[in-house]
């Protein structure tokens, strides 16, 4: 069946430096994949989406990666802020299912 | 609107009672989807609308939990005899149209505690 994880647990990073998370899938199905960011007492922000057919797509200090050969997800958010500790959601759709990894806590050492 | 309301923010309930959540999707969101995330955890899929048809209810835990929607606006999920595993933040999403390849955008929660 699908299942999307997610490497580590945690990831603390000095404020200032490049995060990189990481999420594997095993469906080579799996055409969609999204990241959402989770802060504390909120409920899952939408950041960056990236289709089957790209590798790589940019937003504003955060880019996402797919490796579909090792079906393998990744997002870099560049010059980590204090703003930017959360909690870190890859997803894959496929068919109707849409499925979520467990997450990652981001925490921004100062 | 211009995001996905829930109400209420915060809930406690005693074991045995029954409790009914509200979802207000964005407006001209055909799809609606609720989810359960207990502390620390990730995002448990519970039920999906498409309009006011649930198409895919195959994640509702047990026959306690049921959810409906009037058209393509507000959605209650209604927990029956509430158990002490139900604890749990309940989350509300909604989507422009289909249920692949559409962003699903998220309400803030409703934090359930049952006593």
């Amino acid at each position: 069946g699908e299942s999307v994880g997610l490497h580590l647990p945690t990831l603390s990073v000095q404020e200032g430096d490049n995060s990189i998370i990481n999420c594997a899938y095993s469906n080579s199905a799996s055409d969609y994949f999204i990241w959402y960011k989770q802060e504390s007492g909120k409920g899952p922000q939408f950041i960056i989406d990236i289709r089957s057919n790209m590798d790589k797509r940019q937003g504003q200090r955060v880019t996402v990666l797919l490796n579909k050969t090792v079906k393998h997800l990744s997002l870099q958010i560049a010059a980590t802020q204090p703003g930017d500790s959360a909690v870190y959601f890859c997803a894959s759709t496929y068919g109707q299912n849409f499925v979520f990894g467990p997450g990652t806590r981001l925490s921004v050492l100062p | 609107g211009a995001g996905v309301s829930q109400s209420p923010s915060n809930k406690v309930t005693e074991k045995g009672k029954d409790v009914e959540l509200r979802c207000d999707p964005i407006s001209g969101h055909t799809a609606l989807y609720w989810y359960r995330q207990r502390l620390g955890q990730g995002l448990e899929f519970l039920i999906y609308f498409q309009g006011n048809s649930a198409p895919d209810k195959s994640g509702l835990p047990s026959d306690r939990f049921s959810a409906e929607r009037t058209g393509e606006s507000v959605s209650t999920l209604t927990i029956q005899r509430t158990q002490q595993e139900d604890s749990a933040v309940y989350l509300c999403a909604s989507s422009l149209g289909g249920r692949s390849r559409e962003t699903q955008y998220f309400g803030p929660g409703t934090r359930l505690l049952v006593l």
